[in-house]
């Protein structure tokens, strides 16, 4: 079974600076997406930014990026520049790559929640 | 494209009633998905379908849950005789079949049992 820890529940940051938060995994698959979605208070969950496990090339998205590191099973999400609208809680989420039987529930981490501070 | 939908948005109810949940996906996503959300926790997968197919159900989808989707279209999630642990924000979502297309996420039913 797959799972996905997220070891950090709460986070301070002030606005304008970079923000890591951290995400570790289990999983026997060798094909599989990693998500980072971000849930703001009261509003629906939206997907910030995907990896295919088989990329070594980390996925960017303007001011967020990824460090996925496959050997050691990690997955953290960088935010560059930190606006007041990131503040929100940020889910990893893991889900494995399709085939002939998918399974493409998607298995999310407890989350962190994020403060972006004026 | 209007969004994954659901409705009602809050439901308040006593222990023992049942509730109905409703789902419209976006139009031509033929992949429906339920999660639980308890306070403090990531969602938790409960069912899909693939058009009108219930495909998979979770240990969690006890006897007293029940989903449906007639016609392929919009999705129901059913639970009878409520308890104070099904108080919980029930997300849908929504995905094109083709390929590993990303799941579209609804703003969710927040379920209070009193």
């Amino acid at each position: 079974a797959q799972t996905v820890t997220q070891s950090q529940p709460e986070m301070s940051v002030q606005e304008a600076e970079t923000v890591t938060l951290s995400c570790t995994y289990d999983t026997s698959e060798n094909n599989y997406y990693l998500f980072w979605y971000k849930q703001p208070p009261s509003r629906q969950m939206i997907l910030v930014i995907r990896q295919e496990a088989y990329k070594q090339q980390n996925a960017t998205e303007n001011r967020f990026s990824v460090n996925f590191q496959k050997a050691a099973k990690s997955f953290s999400l960088k935010i560059s520049d930190s606006q007041l609208g990131d503040t929100a809680m940020y889910f990893c989420a893991f889900m494995k790559q399709g085939g002939m039987n998918r399974d493409d529930k998607i298995i999310f981490g407890k989350g962190t929640r994020l403060h972006i501070l004026p | 494209d209007t969004g994954v939908s659901q409705d009602p948005r809050h439901k308040i109810t006593k222990r023992g009633q049942n509730v109905t949940f409703r789902c419209d996906p976006i139009s031509e996503h033929n992949r429906l998905y339920w999660y639980r959300q308890t306070l403090g926790q990531g969602p938790e997968f409960l069912t899909y379908f693939q058009n009108e197919a219930q495909l998979e159900k979770s240990r969690l989808l006890s006897d007293r849950f029940s989903a449906e989707r007639p016609k392929g279209s919009f999705s129901t999630l059913e639970i009878q005789r409520t308890e104070q642990g099904d108080s919980a924000m029930y997300l849908c979502a929504s995905s094109r079949d083709l390929g590993d297309q990303p799941q579209h996420f609804g703003d969710g039913t927040r379920l209070s049992i009193l």
